[in-house]
C-alpha cells in the first residue's frame, strides 16, 4: 500500500514549458485534491475532484488544468509555465470523514 | 485574504516543554479543524483534528483546545521531544462530505535537547 504518489519529484522547467503533475493513489478514495505550498503562506487549494468524473475549481486554479484520469489517478497541467508557479505541490486523496492523506510533493521551479 | 490565521510564525522550547500554537478563523461555516505536521522535505501529515461540539481533543502528547466563541484553537503539544521539531500547520474547512482545507501559514517548531 504506497498510498498517495507523485511525479516527479523535482522539475526545472523555462517560462512557457508545459508539463504534467502526475499522482495516484491506492485507497480507493473518491476525493482528491492538488495544493501548492509556498514560504509563508501555507498550502493553498488549486483544484479538487470529489469523485471520479468531477473536477472543480479551488482557491488559485489561474495557469492550471487538471484531469481525474480514473479513480486512482488526478494529473495537474502547466500550460505555459510561468516562474510564480515555482513552488512545491502537493496531491493529496480523502479517506472521508476529514481524513485527507497528502503525497511526497514535488518541487517545481521555473525560470 | 487569509482566513486561518495562525501564530506564532516559529517558536522555540525545550525538551519537556508545552509548545502552543494557536490560530484563528473567520468563516463561522467551518466545521472541521486539523492539525497537520510537516518535516523536511515531507508531505503534510494529519496529526489530530477537532469539530465544533467539544471543546477539547487530546491523543497520546497533543492536544487540541477549542473556543467557538472567540473562533479560535490551539495546539498543546505535552513533553515536547526533540522529534516533535517540525512546522505545524492548522486548517480550516466545511465538511460537505469533502474537504476543501484553509491552512493557516505554518508555524515552525524547534524543541532543544
Amino acid at each position: 500500500n504506497a498510498g498517495v504518489t507523485q511525479t516527479p519529484k523535482f522539475q526545472v522547467l523555462k517560462t512557457g514549458q508545459s508539463m504534467t503533475l502526475q499522482c495516484a493513489q491506492d485507497m480507493n478514495h473518491n476525493s482528491m485534491y492538488w495544493y501548492r505550498q509556498d514560504p509563508g503562506m501555507g498550502l493553498r487549494l488549486i483544484y479538487y475532484s470529489a469523485s471520479e468524473g468531477t473536477t472543480d475549481k479551488g482557491e488559485v486554479p489561474n495557469g492550471y488544468n487538471v484531469s481525474r484520469l480514473n479513480k486512482r489517478e488526478f494529473s495537474l497541467r502547466l500550460e505555459s509555465a510561468a516562474p510564480s508557479q515555482t513552488s512545491v505541490y502537493f496531491c493529496a486523496s480523502e479517506r472521508g470523514a476529514g481524513w485527507t492523506y497528502f503525497g511526497p510533493g514535488t518541487r517545481l521551479t521555473v525560470l | 485574504q487569509q482566513q486561518v490565521k495562525q501564530s506564532p510564525q516559529s517558536l522555540i522550547v525545550q525538551k519537556g516543554g508545552i509548545p502552543i500554537i494557536n490560530c484563528a478563523y473567520e468563516n463561522t461555516a467551518f466545521d472541521y479543524f486539523p492539525w497537520y505536521q510537516q518535516f523536511p522535505g515531507k508531505g503534510p501529515a494529519l496529526l489530530i483534528a477537532i469539530r465544533p461540539d467539544v471543546s477539547e481533543k487530546k491523543e497520546g502528547r497533543f492536544t487540541i483546545s477549542f473556543n467557538k466563541s472567540a473562533k479560535q484553537f490551539s495546539l498543546h503539544i505535552m513533553d515536547s521531544q526533540p522529534g516533535d521539531s517540525a512546522t505545524y500547520f492548522c486548517a480550516a474547512s466545511i465538511d460537505t462530505g469533502f474537504q476543501k482545507l484553509v491552512f493557516g501559514t505554518g508555524t515552525r517548531l524547534l524543541v532543544s535537547p
